[in-house]
């Protein structure tokens, strides 16, 4: 067990929804990262918050976006999902979002889009 | 995007035989790091290396950060049934103190046959 709390744990959708899917990072870590793994794609990274503000973007679309809030936990919203959206979405925490602090992964929400 | 190429993308082992597999990079990274990932969890962290020659082992698991900065390899010696999973390697580049985004390899998928 990692720390980190992903959930719904699986969601499934229909085209043209919104959905909002919700982690809590580890106890004292500041910083949360949104990864995004695809079959195609692999393990792709969407977004980086530190201490509730945003620090760095990476392949996100326009039509999802992420906040991370006072209590430290985040949230991604992906609107106007198409069925290529369906992947696993990861989460992960660090300490403080540096370059040796270790990513603790969570254990992901299965998004599938019909 | 950026992208790790590791390989092997698959190996089917005997119980006992050591394994070997790598990560090349056109881009020069300052973190190295493993993660194994098994079905229905999220990426776990085996080995983290943060400078150039580094040799780091855990357990039976040995990882090292090549010189160039552009390549790694991780060393399973006398594998058993549960290695089976997923191999990840990930690279940091951490450069201009905001981006520690993880890049991502597409894994090998090791399969160990008891």
């Amino acid at each position: 067990d990692s720390g980190v709390t992903q959930t719904p744990k699986h969601l499934i959708t229909a085209t043209g929804q919104r959905v909002t899917l919700r982690c809590s990072p580890r106890s004292g870590d500041l910083s949360v990262y949104w990864y995004q793994q695809s079959l195609d794609q692999g393990l792709q990274f969407l977004i980086q918050y530190y201490n509730g503000e945003e620090r760095a973007k990476g392949n996100i679309l326009e039509r999802f976006s992420a906040q991370q809030f006072p209590d430290l936990h985040s949230e991604l919203n992906l609107s106007s999902l198409e069925l290529g959206d369906s992947a696993l979405y990861f989460c992960a925490s660090s300490t403080a979002g540096g370059l040796s602090d270790t990513q603790y992964f969570g254990p992901g929400t299965r998004l599938t889009v019909l | 995007g950026q992208q790790l190429n590791q390989s092997p993308q698959s190996m089917f082992i005997q119980e006992g035989e050591d394994v070997s597999m790598n990560c090349t990079s056109s881009s020069i990274f300052n973190t190295w790091l493993w993660y194994k990932q098994e079905p229905g969890e999220g990426p776990v962290l085996l080995i983290a290396l943060y400078k150039a020659g580094e040799l780091t082992s855990n357990g039976r698991l040995t990882a090292q950060f090549g010189i160039t900065r552009k390549d790694s390899f991780l060393n399973i010696s006398a594998s058993i049934p549960s290695d089976v999973g997923i191999y990840f390697c990930a690279g940091q580049m951490g450069s201009g103190g905001s981006n520690y985004k993880l890049t991502f390899g597409k894994g090998t998928l090791l399969t160990v046959n008891p």
